[in-house]
């Protein structure tokens, strides 16, 4: 089972560039979020999603945007990269209803630099 | 607003017994859970506990107390592979989850 799938896995951008992380998960799950780590930080919610058309802001939104086509994929744009945007993101999946009430299904990671 | 706290390090020796604690002030409280999270690698689930009361899942156990507002995650018979960041995360009445900032685990041999 390949479970959440995130690509790539390593990305150096410049600042002012755009790009998409992708996300895709084989399990069915309705709830998918975003999440940037930082060092000596808590995961950060960025954006979710509890079903196919539907997404909302976490908390820290600003320069990102997602969207839900499918059930199965969930992807991330950055719009215009800066450096505060240097962080490890993590894609997740979870069950639907109370989706955030059972455990998460986290992807590899994308490592991001914005130089 | 809301916050988590737990250690932000700790050391701990091959074969004993760890405690890692977890306290929280959140809008409401509907679950709380525990992750592990090695190096360079993402997060995996390892408990998650909703009623007080303690929860044993092999050498891992966590407890939770939800007029006190703090959790553990009791680690026994460590095991180098054990050395690792713990992730302490609380769901909050609007079914948020609010993550603290981790507590890495240095195992000694």
């Amino acid at each position: 089972n390949a479970g959440v799938t995130q690509t790539p896995k390593f990305q150096v951008l410049k600042t002012g560039q755009s790009m998409t992380l992708q996300c895709a998960q084989d399990m069915n799950h309705e709830y998918m979020s975003w999440y940037r780590q930082d060092p000596g930080m808590g995961l950060r919610l960025i954006h979710y999603s509890v079903g196919a058309g539907i997404t909302d802001q976490g908390e820290v939104p600003n320069g990102y945007n997602v969207s839900r086509s499918t059930t199965e994929d969930f992807p991330l744009r950055l719009l215009s990269a800066a450096p505060s945007q240097t962080s490890v993101y993590f894609c997740a999946s979870s069950p639907g209803g109370e989706g955030v009430s059972q455990p998460q299904h986290f992807g590899d990671g994308t490592r991001l630099s914005i130089l | 607003g809301q916050n988590i706290d737990q250690p932000t390090e700790m050391t701990a020796t091959e074969g004993a017994i760890v405690q890692i604690n977890c306290t929280y002030q959140t809008s409401g409280f509907n679950g709380l859970f525990w992750y592990q999270q090695h190096a360079g690698e993402a997060p995996t689930f390892l408990s998650y506990n909703v009623l007080d009361g303690l929860e044993e899942k092999g050498r891992f156990s966590s407890f939770l107390s939800r007029s006190k507002g703090y959790s553990y995650l009791l680690l026994k018979e460590l095991q180098m592979k054990d050395s690792a960041s713990y992730l302490c995360a609380v769901v909050d009445s609007n079914y948020q989850l609010i993550w603290g900032a981790g507590t890495k685990l240095i195992i000694k041999p």
